[in-house]
């Protein structure tokens, strides 16, 4: 229940290329889902996130998307660059736990220049 | 930079021993939480304070125990180590306790190696 699953655990892109990590829950209680991005020997930093009552949201070259009766969502990047390479986690999480987060178990993207 | 600063950066110590790790948050922000990072578990949720109050906690071993100070800084105790605990611990702060949308800024993290 309080698992969030991801995929893929690895994924290699090419410059300008677009970028597509997966994640699934199945605690329907959920209401928040950020993406996280850690570049290594960093802390994670939040890039992007999204409320269930939104199918999409966009900043910049990213984009999650969020299917709420699939209980998934994910997030592109266009364009994808070189300083993009980091590893990418999906997290969930709900005002009844106290805000703590469940994470995914992380994607690493690494694109070719 | 994310305006949370934790020490050390590098622990190495031996099992059965016990560490302190320390964070302090960002200006103005009233919670604090911790987490470990490890390769086989991924990133997970250990504990939450809430000006000085714990808020939350999620798989943080009795081993284990926080606290929050009054001017907010916190600490990490990990007592009785093993090899396992070898970890990235992070911690991470927001300007409230209660509202999930709340953005999480991660420390630099305190890599623990138990020999």
């Amino acid at each position: 229940q309080q698992q969030v699953k991801q995929s893929p655990q690895s994924l290699i892109v090419q410059k300008g290329g677009i970028s597509i990590i997966n994640c699934a829950y199945e605690n329907t209680a959920f209401d928040y889902f950020p993406w996280y991005q850690q570049f290594p020997g960093k802390g994670p930093a939040l890039l992007i996130a999204i409320r269930p009552d939104v199918s999409e949201k966009k900043e910049g070259r990213f984009t999650i998307s969020f299917n709420k009766s699939a209980k998934q969502f994910s997030l592109h990047i266009m364009d994808s660059q070189p300083g993009d390479s980091a590893t990418y986690f999906c997290a969930a999480s709900n005002n009844n736990y106290g805000q703590n987060f469940v994470f995914g178990p992380g994607t690493r993207l690494s694109v070719l220049p | 930079d994310s305006g949370v600063t934790q020490t050390p950066k590098h622990l190495i110590t031996a099992t059965g021993q016990r560490v302190t790790l320390r964070c302090s948050p960002r200006s103005g922000d009233l919670s604090v939480y911790w987490y470990q990072q490890s390769l086989d578990q991924g990133l997970q949720f250990l504990i939450q304070y809430y000006n000085g109050e714990e808020r939350a906690k999620g798989n943080i071993l009795e081993r284990f125990s926080a606290q929050q100070f009054p001017d907010l800084h916190s600490e990490l105790n990990l007592s009785s180590l093993e090899l396992g605990d070898s970890a990235l611990y992070f911690c991470a702060s927001s300007i409230s306790g209660g509202l999930s949308t709340d953005t999480q800024y991660f420390g630099p993290g305190t890599r623990l190696t138990v020999l």
